[in-house]
């Protein structure tokens, strides 16, 4: 199983542009998520999905939009980058619930708005 | 809502040294709480978890105890090495919610010197 993986590791945008990071999970798991890490303020939840065809907004959603057309995908759409958007950010799977519940993280993209 | 307070770094300590990173958490419910560590460059990682009180989490010489009573899970290891030297950070899952999101702290960095 090659786990969560992100595309790109590293993008650099100008004010405006669009883009969307990748995110694919081979294990099968019902829930996906996106997260924004800032230097001092942790993990903040983006968008989440408990399946393919639902989705819901997190903690910071504005700015961005979510799909989840298959059970492996969950693309990250920036429809106008703004330099706030500067982050890196990590897209997260996870299985079973409640206390069986453990959440498995990608290994981040790292995006840059000038 | 529910929130994470970790203790702020950086953290310095000499090889073979005591470790504890203190973490309190508020939070509705009855939550599930981990630890995760994110090495330089890479993504977050469990470490541990735990998800009910008095359980212990524990792996590579890390533990931590839900203590309930504190609405603590401070992260504690008696030895720590060089290859330790990350950023720990504490969270927490809500169970009684849908989002079946985590909840983060703002991340400890922990330097170890040889």
């Amino acid at each position: 199983n090659a786990g969560v993986t992100q595309t790109p590791k590293f993008q650099v945008l100008k004010t405006g542009q669009s883009m969307t990071l990748q995110c694919a999970q081979d294990m099968n798991h019902e829930y996906m998520s996106w997260y924004r890490q800032d230097p001092g303020m942790g993990l903040r939840l983006i968008h989440y999905s408990v399946g393919a065809g639902i989705t819901d907004q997190g903690e910071v959603p504005n700015g961005y939009n979510v799909s989840r057309s298959t059970t492996e995908d969950f693309p990250l759409r920036l429809l106008s980058a703004a330099p706030s958007q500067t982050s890196v950010y990590f897209c997260a799977s996870s299985y079973g619930t409640g206390p069986q519940e453990t959440q498995y993280f990608g290994p981040g993209t790292r995006l840059l708005v000038l | 809502g529910d929130s994470v307070t970790q203790m702020e770094g950086p953290v310095t300590l000499s090889e073979e040294a005591f470790l504890t990173i203190n973490c309190t958490y508020t939070a509705t419910g009855y939550p599930s709480l981990f630890w995760y560590v994110q090495y330089p460059g890479e993504g977050l990682q469990l470490l541990l978890k735990a998800t009910k009180a008095d359980d212990k989490g524990s792996n590579k010489g890390f533990e931590a105890t839900y203590r309930k009573e504190t609405t603590s899970f401070h992260l504690e290891k008696g030895s720590v090495q060089v290859s330790d030297s990350a950023v720990y950070f504490c969270a927490l899952s809500a169970r009684d919610t849908g989002r079946r999101a985590l909840t983060f702290g703002s991340g400890t960095r922990l330097q170890v010197q040889p």
